[in-house]
């Protein structure tokens, strides 16, 4: 069964400050591995995923995330914070047969002034 | 790209009553999902609703509790049953569109028990 686990409820970054998320994942197969950013009262928005190709992955609004096969884990950068990336982020999987997503719990990012 | 209309995007029901959710897709897919993000917390896949077949269920949810529709490839329906407080959360409509590309979501429902 695939699984994910996102390391920390909240974090708190100052504005200008690299942004770190963790995520770990368990799956049985080749994953793929999708970072969504849910700002208050809205819907959820992918802001990148891995499908096997590069292990490096860019995204929207200067989010990156990189895949480690060896340590299990997809974490999300950024390297300097806005006002605006305040928001709460998912670390989902899903297999490459079912097409079951499985979502983390999620992290709040707060950023300070 | 997939465009979800979900119905009622709110509602308030008293407890010991059902309420259905409608989802409706502007193109054919093969599988759609039923999520439900309770207050403050992440998605939890309730079910995968294959059309022409039963729907599956993930752990902790049943079929006489949260019953299925999927009459074709671009609707379903989702039924929340005999409803009490707990079942207070948001309900999310989304498909695959084959490629595991990513998963698209309808606007939710957000539903209320009294």
């Amino acid at each position: 069964a695939q699984s994910v686990t996102q390391l920390g409820s909240h974090v708190s970054v100052s504005e200008g400050a690299l942004v770190l998320l963790r995520c770990n994942y368990s799956s049985s197969v080749p994953p793929y591995l999708f970072w969504y950013v849910q700002y208050p009262n809205q819907g959820l928005q992918l802001l990148l995923k891995y499908t096997s190709a590069a292990t490096l992955v860019k995204g929207i609004n200067g989010f990156e995330a990189e895949f480690k096969k060896s340590e299990t884990s997809f974490h999300l950068t950024k390297p300097s914070a806005h006002m605006s990336d305040a928001a709460e982020y998912f670390c989902a999987v899903s297999d490459t047969a079912g097409f079951k997503t499985i979502f983390g719990a999620g992290t709040r990012l707060f950023v300070k002034a | 790209s997939a465009v979800i209309s979900q119905k009622p995007s709110r509602d308030i029901c008293q407890r010991g009553t059902s309420l259905t959710i409608q989802c409706q897709v502007d193109s054919q897919v093969t599988m759609m999902f039923w999520y439900r993000q309770q207050p403050g917390q992440s998605l939890t896949l309730i079910a995968t609703a294959n059309q022409g077949s039963e729907a599956t269920y993930e752990s902790g949810f049943v079929i006489d509790k949260f019953p299925i529709s999927r009459p074709n490839l671009t609707f379903s329906t989702l039924t929340v049953s005999n409803m009490s407080p707990e079942d207070s959360s948001i309900y999310l409509c989304s498909v695959d569109l084959g490629t595991n590309e990513k998963l698209f979501f309808g606007s939710g429902t957000q539903l209320s028990v009294l």
